[in-house]
């Protein structure tokens, strides 16, 4: 099973917004809504920001939102802050019963 | 609240086993799967495998088949991944991560740090 395919780094200005996203295939994104995007600082546990596509856990900002079209996801994240400098992974379940993650973005607030 | 406290860092010889821990509290331990996931140095995240609520079912990647098994201990609220012939390459933070029911990793572990070192 190979990893979906993030942008390694993208960057913006707080205040800015972004999108990051997640290219998988038929048997993974494509397949299911079951996309899911986490945040990870480094030497923290990661932390589930997106769930089903576009849902948000009860605590996250509404300036993160999701969305899918064909085998591609997306996360947005609008309004910048300082605090939102991170890696943020994708995850999808698959046709074989299995989670597969993307390889991560490194997200720079300038 | 729900916490998933995990056994603190090894240091293992090529060709040896890991058990790494995950101890749950702050939910009904029975009702949820939980998964495994690891993190090799400047690499992304990793899904190994999952556990049912059970303990009588798991799924793994197809990259640890015949090296990783998964079991839990209800009575102790407490879920195991152990790993077997140990190379360099397994050197990694190694995270359980509890299932959201939404085919997602609600909650982490704070992560055990591997070392496989000659």
């Amino acid at each position: 099973q190979s990893a979906l395919t993030q942008p390694a780094s993208v960057s913006g200005s707080p205040g800015q917004s972004i999108t990051i996203s997640c290219t998988g295939t038929s048997s993974d994104v494509g397949a299911y809504n079951y996309v899911s995007w986490y945040q990870h600082h480094p030497g923290k546990a990661p932390k589930l920001m997106i769930y089903d596509v576009t849902n948000r856990p009860s605590g996250v900002s509404n300036r993160f939102s999701g969305s899918k079209s064909g085998n591609t996801a997306s996360l947005t994240i609008s309004g910048l802050q300082a605090e939102d400098e991170a890696d943020y992974y994708c995850s999808s379940y698959t046709r074989r019963f299995t989670w597969v993650f993307g390889g991560g973005t490194k997200l720079t607030v300038l | 609240q729900v916490q998933l406290v995990q056994s603190g860092a090894e240091v293992k010889k090529p060709g040896a086993s890991l058990m790494v821990s995950c101890k749950a509290s702050g939910y009904t331990f029975t009702s949820y799967y939980m998964h495994w996931v690891r993190q090799a140095p400047g690499q992304g995240l990793e899904w190994m495998g999952r556990i049912n609520p059970s303990g009588a079912g798991t799924n793994y990647a197809e990259k640890f088949q015949g090296r990783i098994t998964l079991t839990r201990d209800s009575s102790t609220s407490t879920d195991y991944m152990e790993l077997s012939s140990l190379r360099s390459e397994d050197t990694a933070f190694y995270y359980c991560a509890r299932d959201g029911h939404n085919y997602n990793f609600d909650y982490w572990g704070q992560g055990t740090l591997v070392t496989v070192s000659s």
